[in-house]
Formats: C-alpha cells, structure tokens, sequence
C-alpha cells in the first residue's frame, strides 16, 4: 500500500523567511497530494492542493511542487508570519479516497 | 452549516470496557473516513468507507470495528478497550476533489 514520509520533522525559522517541507510516497498510482495545516488543538484543514498532471501550484505565499517522476513533492511557504506556526501534513492518495497522511512537520516562526 | 460532527469530544475508558464514536456529516459526501492522531505519526487511517454499505479496511485497523449505517453516518467501535488506543479520533468525509473535511476530533484515554 501507499506509504507517506515527510521530513523534517521539526522546522524552526525566523519570521519572513521561507520554509520549505518535502513528502516522498511510495505508490505510482497515487494522483492527488494535498497539504493540511494543523493549528493548536484544532482539526486539520486543507491549505493547498495538486494533482497528478501540474507540475507547481500557487496561492499567495504558499506553493507546491510536484516531481512524478521521483514520487516527491514539496510545500514552500514565502515571507513567513508567526500565524504560519502549526502542525503541516503532506498526503496521497488515488483517485480520490483511501487519502494516506505523511507523519507531519511542526513549523515554528519566530518573531 | 455544520460540516463534519463527532461525539464525543472526550472519553476516559478502562481497559476492556466498550465505546462507539459516532459521526455526522451534512455535505452529502459518499466517502467517510476515520482516523486516529498520535504524536509523531501524524493521521493513519483506520477505516474507509468509498460509499453507504462499503467499508475497507485502512493502515491500523485491528481493535476496531465501523459501520456506514447511511451516507451521513459512519460509526467506530471498540469492543475492548486497550491503553495503546488511547489517542484523538478524527472522523472526516470527502468531497468528489479528494477535499477531506475532519470533525473536531475526539480525545480518547484508556486507563
């Protein structure tokens, strides 16, 4: 089955820089690779989203990326805001359900 | 407009007593998801349901039973509680994007 690995684990940065998660998956089958964000004791949401046959996608201060060919694909997120800090999850799926979460990177900003 | 309802939000179980975790959703989505929330491993999969009077099993489903009792419901019990289930539940439905909309969660401990 699909397997999600996420790194870092663990992110820290200062406040107007960037950061920058990368997620690898495992099944070639997978076609759609959203991005959720996490804040303090709330339900995850999604941020952002790309399928299979876009290679980038943009909103605002935040884009991902999506290499098919490695099975990678990244969030980056510009001009960081201590709004920003929160848990993010990559994810994969095929088709559209069976949705598999990488194991989440915690964002720190400081201001 | 109330998206995704769990309940409850907290329970505390002693080992081997029993709890169902229901769940609600009001987007007329035909798959609904549960999915259990660990420190450092961020969201995996219990189980599935693709549509009403389906479900599949996901990454960690033994302890676990569900049912899809109709397209807005999708219920999740433990017959016998054990202290390594102790956790936050999500329950969570998607749209036909691959969107999942989560509950708020319920926080779970088994003593």
């Amino acid at each position: 089955g699909e397997n999600v690995e996420q790194h870092p684990s663990t992110l820290s940065v200062q406040e107007g820089d960037s950061a920058v998660i990368k997620c690898t998956y495992s099944d070639s089958a997978s076609n759609y690779f959203p991005w959720y964000k996490q804040e303090l004791g709330k339900r995850p949401q999604l941020i952002i989203d790309i399928r299979s046959n876009v290679g980038e996608k943009k909103d605002q201060r935040i884009a991902v990326t999506l290499n098919k060919t490695a099975k990678h694909f990244s969030l980056h997120i510009t001009e960081t805001q201590p709004e920003d800090s929160a848990v993010y999850f990559c994810a994969a799926s095929t088709g559209g359900f069976k949705t598999i979460f990488g194991a989440g990177t915690r964002l720190f900003v400081k201001a | 407009n109330a998206g995704v309802t769990q309940t409850p939000k907290f329970q505390v179980l002693k080992t081997g007593q029993s709890m169902t975790l229901q769940c609600a959703q009001d987007m007329n989505h035909n798959s609904m998801y549960w999915y259990r929330q660990d420190p450092g491993m961020g969201l995996r999969l219990i189980y599935y349901s693709a549509s009403e009077g389906t479900t599949d099993k996901g990454e960690v489903p033994n302890g676990y039973n569900v049912s899809r009792l109709n397209k807005r419901e999708f219920s999740l019990r433990l017959e016998s509680a054990a202290p390594s289930q102790t956790s936050v539940y999500f329950c969570g439905s998607e749209r036909e994007s691959g969107e999942l909309f989560f509950g708020e969660g319920s926080r779970l401990t088994v003593l």
